[in-house]
This record gives C-alpha cells, sequence and structure tokens, in this order.
C-alpha cells in the first residue's frame, strides 16, 4: 500500500540554524500539507499546497517557514532559523484531490529537536 | 483553539468488550470528521470518517457515530482487541467549498485493551 515517507526522522539543530524536513506524499496525490505536535500538545496544522503554490496557512506558519515542492516527488519544509519552540514532530500528509470528502494520509514524522 | 475536544485523556477496556471513545466540536461549519489512530513513534492512520451528511458510518468492527445537534460524534469499536491499543485522535475540518481544508484535531485518547 503506498504511503508518505518523511526524511530524516530525527533532527537535532542549534538555535539559529536552517532545517529542511523532506517528505515523499504519495504518488498521484494533489494536495499537501505539513501539521506539527510538541510534545503533550495536540497536532497543529501548518500549511497546505496545492498545484506548486500555498493553498491555506495557519498563524504557526510565519517568514520562517516555507515550503516548497523542488521535484515531481519530494514536498519539503524549510524554517529558517529555528527556536527552541520549533521543537516538535512534524508531520506531512497528502490527500488525492483535497476535495471535503478525501482522506489526509500522514507519514511518520520528523522529530525537530532544537537546542 | 478547543475547536475540537477530547476530554478522556485514557480509557482502560478489557478485550472483547466495547470501546466508546468521545468527542465534542464547537464550529457548527465542520463539515467532515475523521478518526485516527496512532502508535508511538509512528504517523497518525486514518481510521474511519463521516460527512456531516450522516450520522452514522460502519467499517468492519469500527463505527462512528455523528449527532449534529450536540455537536458530539464517538467511536465504538466492537469487539475491542488488544492491538487497537494506541491514541485516537478525533478530526474535523470545514470544507472550504469543494477542497478539504486543514484539520482541526482533538488532543487524543490513548485506548488500553487488556487480555
Amino acid at each position: 500500500e503506498p504511503e508518505v515517507t518523511q526524511t530524516p526522522s530525527h533532527q537535532v539543530t542549534q538555535m539559529g540554524q536552517e532545517v529542511i524536513l523532506r517528505c515523499v506524499p504519495i504518488s498521484n496525490h494533489l494536495y499537501f500539507y505539513w501539521y506539527r505536535q510538541i510534545l503533550g500538545q495536540k497536532v497543529e496544522f501548518l500549511v497546505s499546497f496545492y498545484n506548486n503554490e500555498i493553498s491555506e496557512k495557519s498563524e504557526i506558519f510565519d517568514d520562517q517557514f516555507s515550503v516548497e515542492r523542488p521535484d515531481g516527488s519530494n514536498f519539503t519544509l524549510k524554517i529558517r532559523s529555528t527556536k527552541l519552540e520549533d521543537s516538535a514532530m512534524y508531520f506531512c500528509a497528502s490527500s488525492p484531490q483535497g476535495i471535503s470528502t478525501d482522506t489526509q494520509y500522514f507519514g511518520p514524522g520528523t522529530r525537530l529537536t532544537v537546542l | 483553539d478547543q475547536q475540537v475536544k477530547q476530554n478522556s485523556p485514557s480509557l482502560s477496556v478489557q478485550e472483547g468488550r466495547i470501546s466508546i471513545l468521545n468527542c465534542d466540536y464547537t464550529n457548527s461549519m465542520f463539515d467532515y470528521f475523521l478518526w485516527y489512530k496512532k502508535y508511538p513513534a509512528e504517523g497518525p492512520t486514518f481510521l474511519i470518517s463521516i460527512s456531516s451528511i450522516k450520522d452514522k458510518n460502519e467499517d468492519g468492527r469500527f463505527t462512528v457515530f455523528l449527532n449534529k445537534s450536540a455537536k458530539h460524534l464517538s467511536l465504538h469499536i466492537v469487539p475491542s482487541q488488544p492491538g487497537d491499543s494506541a491514541v485516537y485522535f478525533c478530526a474535523a475540518s470545514a470544507g472550504r467549498g469543494s477542497t478539504l481544508g486543514r484539520l482541526y484535531f482533538g488532543r487524543g485518547t490513548q485506548l488500553t485493551v487488556w487480555p
């Protein structure tokens, strides 16, 4: 069964450094998403992406964040200058068509630790 | 942001019995609801969904009930099995026209099924 994959599984970085989290959505899916879960808190939406542009973003997704689909398979989340509070699990998700009855399928996550 | 609430952080059920997980929401614009299951170190796995035009959806051992007037949904697992032990997340979406918007998650309920 096709699945969303994410790399790396764990990323440790120093505060102020840039990180890029990578995702390979399910092939032939058109909508892509990033969510995060800070330890002990709920899963929170960051951004959705369709047709090479941001479809929707949350208040969390400020200028420090950017997303890109650099080629036909990868979908990346970049954090320009990491802060301690960016430490979280970051989940990538994709859905086939992004219509209201679609399901979002999640990857296993990348644990980001900012020191 | 408490638009989706799961008030029980944990539930313990004996194998073979029914597990009932509850979820409340406040946003009347939500029209699509999903349940995800999550094991440690994995991403959320889609379980079952329901559209607001229905009040029940069944898939094998899993049934989701939606009470729109009470803004409440529940997930029933019958019979419960030890492999069902996981964190269960309720999620909701307000369809933006024909597109699936962000998912709003509850905090999750840890289900433990004991033999």
